[in-house]
């Protein structure tokens, strides 16, 4: 069992709707990070958080320590907003380890 | 300013050939992580360095694998006789802090990326 896991593996969304991806996560952390990956790799960091609740724009992180669990979600999706999206956690020397990622594709 | 480069880009490499990849992270960050990505799924840690010190390589996959950071700053990834299950896209990212957490110290910043392919 991976020690990042994350749901689903692939999500399509016509323009507008309200997107949730989730993940799960088995290690001790002492943070977790949303990931934005385009087509040719570039890796942009999203939030970086450990506890609560982050927003910014029209993106939500929130994180359970106690369940082990965060969710990104995406408000007024757009296609633009089609990209990867990966959770990943950072063990306490700093190294992150990741889940697969989210394909998303939103429609106009 | 600059953000993390990686050179080069693509490299295509015959099996057998040994293979340098370059990272040149921002200016100052301490910390500096190699990741490898195959296709289609996510990346995985390969190396961790603190300014030039290497303090974790547990995740090489073998000892034909070996980075270096001698001065602390620009880092290469070497690949010995590269086999076919080398071919991925390897990441190198940097931050400004020494240690996890959730500091912005600890924000990690990627490079593009150099997606080798070894036919």
């Amino acid at each position: 069992k991976n020690e990042v896991e994350q749901s689903p593996q692939n999500l399509t969304a016509q323009e507008g709707e309200f997107i949730t991806i989730n993940c799960s996560y088995s290690v001790g952390i002492s943070a977790l990070h949303w990931l934005q990956q385009h087509p040719g790799g570039g890796i942009v960091s999203l939030f970086m958080l450990s506890s609560g609740k982050k927003k910014h724009g029209r993106l939500i992180a929130t994180i359970n320590i106690q369940e082990k669990h965060s969710s990104l979600h995406i408000t007024a999706s757009h296609p633009r907003d089609s990209a990867v999206y990966i959770c990943a956690v950072n063990r306490s020397q700093g190294n992150l380890i990741f889940g697969k990622g989210t394909k998303l594709s939103v429609k106009p | 300013g600059a953000g993390v480069s990686q050179s080069p880009r693509y490299k295509v490499a015959k099996r057998g050939q040994d293979v340098a990849l370059r990272c040149d992270p921002i200016s100052g960050h301490v910390s500096l992580f190699w990741y490898q990505q195959a296709l289609g799924q996510g990346p995985e840690f390969l190396t961790y360095f603190q300014n030039e010190a290497q303090l974790d390589k547990s995740g090489l996959p073998s000892d034909r694998f070996f980075a270096e950071r001698p001065e602390g700053s620009v880092s290469t990834l070497k690949i010995q006789r590269t086999q076919q299950e080398d071919s991925a896209v390897y990441l190198c990212a940097s931050s400004t802090g020494t240690s996890g957490g959730s500091g912005p110290g600890n924000e990690q910043f990627f490079g593009p990326g150099t997606r080798l392919t070894v036919l």
